[in-house]
């Protein structure tokens, strides 16, 4: 089965920028979106079909998608940007959903 | 859309978890109606889909114990999951695409919290 690894953490000082990696298999051959999830909250999509921001999304998040990995950017990173964030991709072989593990981004 | 999860917060083993998803400010006869849970700590987790004819697809992990389907009539779906454990134990959110399977989840549920218990 398909399977989407991300780094458990990242860490970033506020205004700097925040890189978040998500690797598969050939995974630039498939569209791949990004949720921010908070603490008790359901998950938010913040990018869609690797690099499309929904409205309302700031400009500061941004995606790309190439080869084995796909990425979320967030530039100048606030301190209401720490959240959980995950990728997600459809496996079309297997007509399957597949989310990454998640990765914890800490505004220090 | 607007989609609110409901059903018991405490089930006990071996027993069956039933939640329904009622969907509002949109029809849910088109496209895709996603059943997601997240254990506590933990990632997300596909449980499966059914498209509003009633064709669904399932997570290989949970396919054996699994039921997503669809009530057009009450604009409702909903999930059923057998043989419960300790390891269900999870908030389940429903979610719904933009349009295809290949879209995101443009709408969330709040997520409802299942515990299985004795």
């Amino acid at each position: 089965s398909y399977v989407l690894t991300q780094p458990p953490s990242v860490s970033v000082a506020p205004g700097q920028t925040a890189t978040i990696t998500c690797g598969g298999n050939n995974i630039g051959g498939k569209s791949v979106h990004w949720y921010q999830q908070r603490p008790g909250q359901a998950p938010v999509v913040v990018v869609s079909d690797d690099n499309d921001r929904p409205s309302g999304i700031p400009e500061r998040f941004s995606g790309s998608n190439s080869g084995n990995t796909a990425a979320l950017t967030i530039s100048r990173v606030e301190v209401g940007d720490e959240a959980d964030y995950y990728c997600q991709v459809w496996d079309v072989s297997s007509e399957h959903i597949i989310f990454g593990g998640g990765t914890k981004l800490s505004v220090l | 859309v607007q989609l609110q999860e409901s059903g018991p917060g405490l089930v006990r083993p071996s027993e069956t978890l039933s939640l329904t998803c009622s969907v509002s400010g949109g029809s849910i006869s088109s496209y895709y109606w996603t059943w997601i849970r997240q254990p506590p700590g933990k990632a997300l987790e596909w449980i499966g889909h059914v498209f509003y004819s009633g064709n669904t697809n399932y997570n290989p992990s949970l396919k054996s114990r699994v039921s997503v389907s669809v009530d057009t009539s009450k604009n409702q779906f909903s999930l059923k999951l057998a043989s419960v454990t300790a390891a269900d134990t999870a908030v389940y959110f429903c979610a719904s695409q933009v349009v295809g399977a290949d879209d995101a989840f443009d709408s969330w549920g709040q997520g409802t919290l299942v515990r299985v218990s004795s």
